[in-house]
């Protein structure tokens, strides 16, 4: 069975801080994998998507990057926090058509 | 640009009661629609999707679709305390290698014992 696998769990960072947050899938080889924010009683929307190791797309600018260094991994950064990125950060993978999302990552940016 | 509209916004209803959850789509060449389930702090889980007009049931969950009317509704009977949580409906498009889900803002769902 295929896992998702979320870190941290939640961050409290300062404005103007560096942030890294990270996924691994485990199970699944060449997974489609996606970072989907959801802003504090907003609506959650996707912000990257990856196909293959080495290949990131961005679909929202928000001053944030994304990388997968590996089949499986997938990280989120960003060199300077602002308080608009906090909320609520998910990974997700699909196979073909159903999108399953990891437990999330809770950033509060002061 | 996809738009997702969902109401009621949020929904009290007593144990064993109907939950009917409605979603608006704007683009009528949209492929799936899925609802997701999602409980205070956790990601979402899929629940049911529907591609074609009709209805489509699984469980407790039924769901209706209305392409000429760009609507979709979620249906759950004999709803139990354990329902409550946020509703998200999803619109699926693909566009060149991108599989993406474009979200409503959720309907919040209450079930009293």
């Amino acid at each position: 069975a295929q896992t998702i696998h979320q870190w941290p769990v939640a961050e409290i960072k300062a404005v103007g801080s560096p942030l890294s947050l990270g996924c691994t899938i485990k199970g699944k080889s060449s997974p489609n994998l996606y970072w989907y924010w959801q802003a504090t009683g907003g609506t959650l929307q996707q912000l990257f998507y990856s196909i293959t190791v080495g290949q990131v797309e961005s679909v929202v600018q928000l001053n944030l990057s994304a990388s997968r260094p590996k089949d499986d991994q997938f990280i989120l950064s960003t060199e300077k926090l602002l308080l608009s990125h906090s909320g609520f950060y998910l990974c997700a993978w699909s196979p073909q058509t159903e999108v399953f999302f990891g437990k999330g990552t809770r950033l509060t940016v002061v | 640009q996809e738009k997702v509209q969902q109401s009621p916004e949020s929904l009290i209803v007593p144990e064993g009661a109907m939950v009917s959850l409605n979603c608006s789509f704007s683009d009528s060449a949209s492929q799936s629609i899925w609802w997701y389930q999602q409980h205070p702090g956790k990601g979402p889980k899929a629940l049911i999707s529907i591609f074609s007009n009709g209805n489509k049931k699984e469980g407790r969950l039924t769901v209706y679709l209305n392409r000429a009317s760009l609507h979709v509704s979620l249906h759950i009977k004999d709803s139990q305390p354990s329902d409550s949580a946020v509703y998200l409906c999803a619109v699926s498009n693909s566009g060149g290698s991108n599989y993406k889900l474009t979200f409503g803002k959720g309907t919040l769902l209450t079930v009293t014992p």
